[in-house]
């Protein structure tokens, strides 16, 4: 069965750092696209950035561009996202999600892990 | 402002089908065959209906479909049940800017 779960999301303040981890099991991870998706209160899914099965490959949003950086570590089968320069509209549940069965279609999703970033 | 347009709610009465637009640009939808559409239920992650425009995943039920024309897709679904009742959105690789984007969501009322 394939298990992701997030954690690291807490709350900040504005011009914060967090680091978002999440932990896949259940399938072999190196060979999988993975994704950070988000959830704002009362808005739909905001697709945050990806990253390629042996990590060279890196692309962000440009609402987070510059701000955040997605990576992942095969031999821990974890993805991270290391959120630099946090603003009060990045307060969201934050998921990870495995690209399949296509490209950007996620059919397995974490638990979530909620940031909240407010003064 | 979400990338892809959605109309805010949609309706229809049990048994009736009722089809959910999602409109885009030729640097997303209208270049893409990676469109898919989720159904969320308040509290819950997204779970994934349809992928690469038309297909089902496995669990999902063939009264849901979808399908795409120029720089539109759209979510049917057939022989509404009161458990459609939920959230949907759509979203489509944007080859033109490297991502994934989403539409804003619509609401589906089963009357």
């Amino acid at each position: 069965e394939v298990q992701l779960a997030e954690s690291g999301g807490r709350w900040v303040q504005p011009g914060g750092s967090l680091r978002l981890s999440c932990v896949a099991s259940g399938f072999t991870f190196r060979t999988y696209w993975m994704t950070w998706v988000r959830l704002a209160p009362g808005k739909g899914p905001e697709w945050v950035a990806n990253i390629r099965e042996d990590g060279r490959k890196v692309y962000h949003a440009a609402s987070v561009e510059g701000r955040f950086t997605i990576s992942r570590d095969n031999a821990k089968n974890s993805l991270y996202l290391q959120m630099d320069s946090l603003r009060v509209e990045d307060t969201a549940v934050y998921y990870c999600a495995r690209d399949s069965p296509g490209y950007g279609a996620y059919s397995s999703w974490g638990h979530g892990t909620l940031v909240t970033v407010s003064s | 402002q979400s990338a892809l347009t959605q109309p805010p709610s949609a309706s229809g009465s049990p048994g009736q089908s009722v089809a959910i637009s999602c409109t885009g640009t030729s640097g997303d939808i209208g270049s893409s065959d990676y469109v898919s559409w989720y159904q969320q239920y308040p509290g819950n992650a997204p779970k994934l209906m349809i992928f690469e425009t038309s297909k089902r995943p496995s669990g999902v039920h063939a009264r849901f479909s979808g399908s795409k024309s120029g720089n539109t897709a759209s979510l049917t679904v057939s022989g509404l049940q009161a458990e459609d009742e939920a959230d949907y959105y759509c979203s489509s690789y944007a080859g033109d800017s490297d991502s994934v984007v989403f539409g804003g969501g619509t609401k589906l009322t089963v009357l």
